[in-house]
């Protein structure tokens, strides 16, 4: 089983469109959890870190469950320059502190 | 913006050379790393260094090398490029604070095309 898992896509939704992406992992010692945004053949971006209480900056809602290991992000308010791909990463001790990667959401903002 | 620096931004080159991808920083974190992603697919760690002096193997370490001399600088070098090696490397770098919220900063990566 992948230690991240996330639904590829690809989310295509109109401006001003509401989405939402979610992701769990596999092992429950996971420590520290983000969201990162990738431009095609570009390096990723660190979007968001995730916190257990929730948290938000500006557009972007980011949400932790730790009893059913999920991590969300919600994006209101879509722009044309949210296309991107969205990574959900997670970090662990018990592993040297190593990131492990989902494969990314794919979303295009549609004008 | 991060700093952290990669070069060359796109190498192509025949099989059987030695090539070295180059990596620097200048945030002096103490955690840096390399990864290697195909498109469409995950990130998979190929080595990483906790600091000077120190270097650790990860999932794809076999067909490649690595050194951390000075705290800003970390070379991966592959010995032989064969095709299957053409992919993009990343290079990442961290503060190892032990604990939670350990942030990772990438370069812009060297795409390698092997023919």
């Amino acid at each position: 089983r992948k230690e991240v898992e996330q639904d590829p896509g690809p989310f295509n939704v109109p401006e001003g469109a509401t989405v939402a992406f979610n992701c769990t992992y596999s092992n429950s010692a996971s420590q520290s959890f983000f969201w990162y945004r990738q431009d095609c053949r570009k390096e990723p971006k660190l979007l968001m870190s995730v916190y257990s209480s929730g948290n938000e900056d500006g557009r972007f809602t980011a949400q932790l469950n730790r009893a059913s290991q999920y991590i969300s992000l919600l994006i209101r308010d879509s722009k044309l320059s949210d296309s991107a791909t969205y990574l959900c990463v997670v970090n662990r001790e018990n592993t040297g502190n190593q990131f492990y990667f989902g494969t990314g959401t794919s979303l295009t903002v549609i004008p | 913006e991060a700093d952290i620096y990669q070069t060359p931004r796109y190498l192509v080159i025949g099989t059987g050379k030695k090539i070295t991808l180059e990596c620097s920083q200048t945030m002096g974190h103490d955690k840096m790393y390399w990864y290697q992603q195909d498109p469409g697919m995950e990130l998979h760690l190929i080595h990483y260094s906790y600091g000077v002096n120190s270097t650790e193997k990860g999932d794809l370490s076999s067909e490649s090398t690595v050194s951390r001399i000075r705290t800003e600088h970390f070379p991966l070098t592959l010995e032989s490029a064969r095709p299957s090696h053409t992919s993009q490397y990343l290079c990442a770098s961290s503060e190892f604070k032990g604990t939670v919220n350990e942030k990772l900063f990438f370069g812009s990566g060297t795409q390698l095309s092997v023919l």
